[in-house]
């Protein structure tokens, strides 16, 4: 069955240091694959998204590429700040089977 | 804009014991999703509703595990009895339209079965 892969938290930064979580994925077909971020006490939000390879999704400094090729969705972010200590989760919606499928997700902490 | 409400945040019970959490989705959403989310992986889809009509149930455990969504608004999910393996952060999502809809997603409550 479909399912995405996360690289293990947690991942600890500096505050302006840049940020890479991987995130890869196996599906049928060509789904739709998202970032969800989880800030603590809150619930999950969509920090971006893309529908086809090659698109980059891109939000709040965030940016992630949809690389069929590699069946890869990692996401990035040049100088990371402390609000973005969350917990980030990948995402995959194959349309045929018309549900999410989440990743472990994988914990940030950023310090001053 | 109001976002999706869930009641309560905290619940703790015995093994064996029932419970139910309840869900408001955001005004004009049609597709409501339960979730379950324990400790240490994804959230994963237990059901969801479009209207009042189960769209997808196919995850949940429907010996212990009971949802309704009456006149296609609020919804509740309940578990009865419930079991040490049970503990775990139930989430809301609703949606406007289908699943290729952004999902909105309540803050969950926290379930600790003792």
């Amino acid at each position: 069955g479909d399912s995405v892969t996360q690289m293990e938290g947690p991942v600890t930064l500096s505050e302006e240091a840049f940020l890479t979580i991987n995130c890869t994925y196996t599906a049928t077909g060509y789904p739709s694959l998202f970032w969800y971020v989880q800030y603590p006490g809150e619930g999950l939000q969509l920090l971006l998204k893309a529908t086809k390879a090659d698109d980059k999704g891109s939000n709040k400094g965030f940016e992630a590429t949809y690389r069929k090729e590699t069946t890869s969705f990692h996401l990035e972010k040049g100088s990371v700040q402390v609000s973005d200590s969350a917990v980030y989760f990948c995402a995959l919606l194959n349309t045929g089977f018309q549900k999410l499928v989440f990743g472990t997700g994988t914990r940030l902490l950023v310090s001053p | 804009e109001a976002g999706v409400a869930q009641s309560p945040r905290y619940k703790i019970i015995e093994k064996r014991q029932s419970v139910a959490f309840w869900c408001n989705p955001i005004s004009g959403h049609a597709t409501l999703y339960w979730y379950q989310q324990i400790l240490g992986q994804g959230p994963k889809l237990l059901i969801q509703f479009q209207n009042n009509g189960v769209v997808d149930d196919s995850q949940l455990p429907k010996d212990r595990f009971s949802a309704e969504r009456l006149k296609g608004v609020d919804s509740t999910l309940k578990i009865q009895p419930a079991k040490l393996e049970d503990s775990a952060v139930y989430l809301c999502a609703t949606s406007q339209g289908t699943v290729l809809n952004e999902q909105f997603f309540g803050p969950g409550t926290r379930l600790t079965v003792l």
